[in-house]
């Protein structure tokens, strides 16, 4: 199986921040990365897929790198809306989740 | 404009099976490279993949819980069905059904909230 290790679990940080999250694979996984951000009571909604596509309709402020093992989501002015929790998940093999990353307000 | 519905018990108790319906629209289970997936996650904590169909009858089980699920589709009624068998209150999650075209989960139904009493 593939583990999916993210950091930090939670991120405080105030409205214009640059935010960065990793997420970190056991084995590479190519680019087989995606990003989703999470709302409470809400379902994930996908915002980045083979690590550094945008899916259409989000925002531009959102950005994701790496290959292999080690990627990064990047928000690069944080706004009010995006104040969630993220996950990245892996799907070069099954599917595997992150345990999440908490972005709170500072 | 696909969209997904989950149904099925809010509550179900320990050993007994629980089954699911994810009920879908704009997309076909017969297109190449389209699938329907299953992810819970228990209140508080993270996502969890449990179960995938794809468009040729081709299913994907969580390796952990692989012995307790049974993933089914029935194309025509554009409808894909979860048991899970042995329920237990540590399976108390919100279940979501997930939409796949050859690439990540692209579009989520509501969730629904099965809670296992004991």
């Amino acid at each position: 199986d593939i583990q999916m290790t993210q950091s930090p679990s939670t991120l405080s940080a105030s409205i214009g921040d640059r935010v960065t999250i990793t997420c970190r694979a056991s084995q590479s996984i190519s680019s087989w990365l995606a990003w989703y951000q999470q709302k409470p009571g809400k379902a994930p909604k996908l915002l980045i897929y083979k690590a550094s596509a945008l899916e259409s309709g989000v925002p531009s402020r959102f950005s994701g790198s790496g290959s292999g093992t080690v990627f990064t989501l990047t928000i690069s002015s944080l706004q009010p809306d995006d104040f969630a929790t993220y996950y990245c998940q892996q799907y070069y093999s099954l599917w595997t989740f992150g345990q999440g990353t908490e972005v709170e307000i500072k | 404009q696909i969209t997904l519905k989950e149904s099925g018990p809010t509550l179900v108790k320990s050993t007994q099976t629980l089954t699911l319906t994810c009920t879908f629209s704009g997309f076909s289970l017969s297109t190449s490279g389209v699938g329907v997936g299953w992810v819970r996650q228990p209140p508080g904590k993270a996502l969890e993949w449990l179960a995938f169909i794809y468009w040729n009858d081709a299913k994907r089980y969580s390796p952990s819980l692989k012995s307790r699920l049974t993933i089914t589709k029935d194309t025509p009624r554009n409808q894909v069905v979860l048991t899970m068998t042995n329920m237990d209150p540590v399976d108390t999650a919100t279940y979501y059904c997930t939409h796949l075209d050859d690439g990540p989960y692209d579009h989520w139904g509501q969730g629904t909230l099965v809670t296992v009493s004991s």
